[in-house]
């Protein structure tokens, strides 16, 4: 069965730096997300992305991030300068259509910030 | 400060018996709806979902029911598992959005 993948499984980087998280969709998928869940809270949607573009964003989702799909499979999350509070799980998804139809995680990246 | 996550509300249950879990959902405008299970260090894995214009969907060994009147969702879990035992959410999509907005969680714990 067709999973999302997640890379690495645990980051740790120490504040003030960039770190790049990375993801590889289910392969005939169209539509991306990133989620992040803070230890012990819900899960919060950061961004979805289709056609090599934003779709949407929330307010977590400032100027210290950014996403690409840099090729066919790869569908990246960078965070420009980690701040503490940026710790967290973060899972990606996708998804064959838009909104209505499931969206799949991946296994996530657990990202440390020192 | 140290941040204090949310204290989840758990449903024990003996193995055999059946689950309920209910959540209740904020947005009037949502359309569609789905359970996710989350064991721990891994993510959400799809469970089931439901379109706004049905009352209950059926799985195998799950089910779920929706009632839009007081925007409340159900998962129920027949036969239960010790595999069942996780942390179980809700995710509402409302019908202008793809974005998941998830609820708060509710940990199952099965007992033999």
């Amino acid at each position: 069965e067709p999973e999302v993948t997640q890379t690495p499984s645990h980051q740790v980087t120490q504040m003030g730096q960039e770190v790049i998280l990375r993801c590889v969709p289910i392969s005939n998928h169209l539509y991306f997300y990133w989620y992040r869940q803070i230890l012990g809270q819900k899960v919060e949607f950061l961004v979805s992305f289709y056609n090599n573009e934003i779709s949407e964003k929330s307010e977590i989702f400032d100027d210290q991030f950014s996403v690409e799909r840099p090729d066919g499979s790869n569908f990246t999350l960078k965070i420009r300068s980690t701040k503490l509070e940026d710790s967290a799980m973060y899972f990606c998804a996708s998804t064959s259509g838009q909104g209505k139809d499931t969206q799949y995680f991946g296994p996530g990246t657990r990202l440390t910030v020192l | 400060g140290e941040s204090v996550g949310l204290h989840l509300p758990t449903l024990s249950v003996q193995e055999g018996d059946n689950s309920i879990i209910n959540c209740a959902y904020s947005n009037s405008a949502s359309d569609y709806f789905i359970w996710y299970k989350q064991e721990s260090g891994k993510g959400p894995q799809f469970i089931i979902d439901i379109r706004s214009n049905m009352d209950k969907r059926q799985g195998q060994r799950v089910t779920v029911l929706l009632n839009k009147t007081v925007k409340h969702l159900s998962l129920q879990i027949a036969a239960t598992q010790p595999g069942d035992s996780a942390v179980y959410f809700c995710a509402e999509n409302p019908d202008n959005t793809d974005k998941l907005i998830f609820g708060t969680g509710t940990r199952l714990q099965v007992f033999p």
